[in-house]
């Protein structure tokens, strides 16, 4: 069973301080995953996407890495700011299952202005 | 603007009373999906689509069905709704017809209570 992780399970850092969030997994047969962002009332927006081919992407001060062989992604958010605020969830496509997606159990991210 | 649209977005009800959740997209994505998300269980899959009259069970199906006759369209019915169904939904929609090479859009989620 895939089982996948996020630690911390809450962060708080001062306006403007790089962090780094991380995402780990079980089964090393992912075909890609994807972060997301998720505020109050306001459902789920995608961030980045990787595909298992790649090691990274990037969008704008974000940038998500992806190492197959460790079981683990990261996601960098440099210069944080109040608005970076939410809960983050990282979400993979993985062998023998690849109609769903399986989600960690969530980042909640505070930026203190 | 290209979005996933779930309606409504808040609903208390009473047990047994049926209902339905529609969810529409339009981006001529082929592959649809229902999720629903529950404090310290995250989110699961409810049911999928890979196509117009294509479906099949996800993870926690019990209690609800579900219709796609149309692309653009995958209603999530309730038909005898109960306590334990009281959560938070979200369509989801992808280019498709599986996951595993594209991005997964999402609506912005339905906050159903079951008194």
């Amino acid at each position: 069973k895939q089982e996948v992780t996020q630690i911390p399970a809450a962060l708080s850092v001062p306006e403007g301080e790089n962090l780094v969030l991380n995402c780990s997994f079980t089964d090393s047969a992912i075909y890609n995953l994807q972060w997301f962002r998720q505020d109050p009332g306001k459902g789920l927006t995608s961030l980045l996407l990787i595909q298992s081919s790649q090691r990274e992407q990037t969008s704008g001060r974000l940038n998500a890495s992806l190492d197959k062989s460790s079981g683990r992604s990261t996601l960098y958010i440099a210069a944080s700011q109040p608005g970076d605020s939410a809960t983050y969830l990282c979400a993979g496509v993985y062998g023998g299952a690849t109609n769903k997606l399986i989600f960690g159990t969530g980042t909640l991210l505070a930026v203190q202005p | 603007e290209a979005q996933v649209t779930q309606n409504p977005r808040y609903l208390i009800t009473v047990t047994g009373k049926k209902l339905t959740v529609t969810c529409s997209q339009n981006m001529n994505h082929e592959y649809m999906s229902w999720y629903r998300q529950d404090p310290g269980l995250g989110l699961r899959q409810i049911y999928y689509s890979m196509n117009v009259e294509v479906t099949d069970k996800g993870d926690v199906p019990e209690g609800y069905k579900v219709s796609r006759k149309e692309k653009r369209n995958f209603p999530l019915i309730l038909e005898s709704p109960s306590p334990n169904q009281t959560s938070l939904y979200f369509c989801a929609s992808s280019r498709g017809p599986g996951l595993w090479d594209t991005e997964a859009f999402f609506g912005q989620g339905t906050r159903l209570t079951v008194v």
